[in-house]
């Protein structure tokens, strides 16, 4: 079985401070993909990242940063110095290579950046 | 190039009617999905389609039936609308299948209300 699992709720986080976003994900396939996505209050969804299952390099991009390890099924998510505008509710999403175009969701986080 | 384009944007439904969602690309993407979005639980495929003429079930199918007539189009149907239907409509679509590690590209959702 395949699942994604966002233990984090919510997350309340005053501006300028960094954020951790947990992911952890199950599966047996050996070849799979991980999203992120951000859903803004207006309520589109924003892809942010993807990576591969033989690339555990961690990725930088401006203030976000992804943490892969397999060792523990993990797929975190950082944001440096938080802004107000990265409010949003953040989504991992797993997709296996069995399971065709198929993408599994987790439950999502809702992060609040306080002024 | 509007990417991802849904019509409704917003529908309220009497128990019992029927509808039918709109869901077109312009990215001359191979496959399309249909996800419902609900409060805490993420979302959840309902169908999805490989190509023009096919369409296969995803995690939460019943009540809903889909048809692909032409590859740019993923069409989404309520016979008989209930008020658990009541929820949020994401169409996607990702690149051909020869790669692999297809992002899925959202649309902007469809905000459904079932009375």
């Amino acid at each position: 079985a395949q699942k994604v699992t966002q233990a984090q709720t919510e997350i309340s986080v005053v501006e300028k401070e960094d954020v951790t976003l947990d992911c952890v994900y199950e599966t047996r396939d050996t070849t799979y993909y991980l999203f992120w996505y951000k859903q803004p209050p207006s309520g589109e969804l924003v892809f942010l990242i993807r990576r591969n299952s033989f690339d555990e390099q961690n990725e930088i991009s401006g203030r976000y940063s992804w943490n892969f390890q397999k060792s523990t099924s993990s797929f975190n998510f950082t944001i440096t110095a938080s802004q107000v505008v990265d409010s949003a509710v953040y989504f991992c999403a797993l997709k296996a290579s069995s399971n065709t175009g198929k993408l599994i969701f987790g439950q999502g986080t809702t992060l609040q950046v306080k002024p | 190039n509007a990417g991802v384009t849904q019509t409704p944007k917003f529908r309220v439904l009497k128990t019992g009617q029927s509808m039918t969602l709109l869901c077109a690309q312009d990215m001359n993407h191979e496959y399309m999905y249909w996800y419902r979005q609900d409060p805490g639980m993420g979302l959840r495929l309902i169908h999805y389609s490989v190509g023009e003429g096919t369409t296969a079930k995803g995690e939460v199918p019943d009540g809903y039936n889909v048809s692909r007539l032409k590859k740019q189009n993923f069409l989404l149907g309520l016979e008989s609308a209930a008020p658990s239907q009541t929820s949020v409509y994401f169409c996607a679509s990702s690149p051909p299948r020869r790669l692999s590690t297809d992002t899925q590209y959202f649309g902007p959702g469809t905000r459904l209300t079932v009375l």
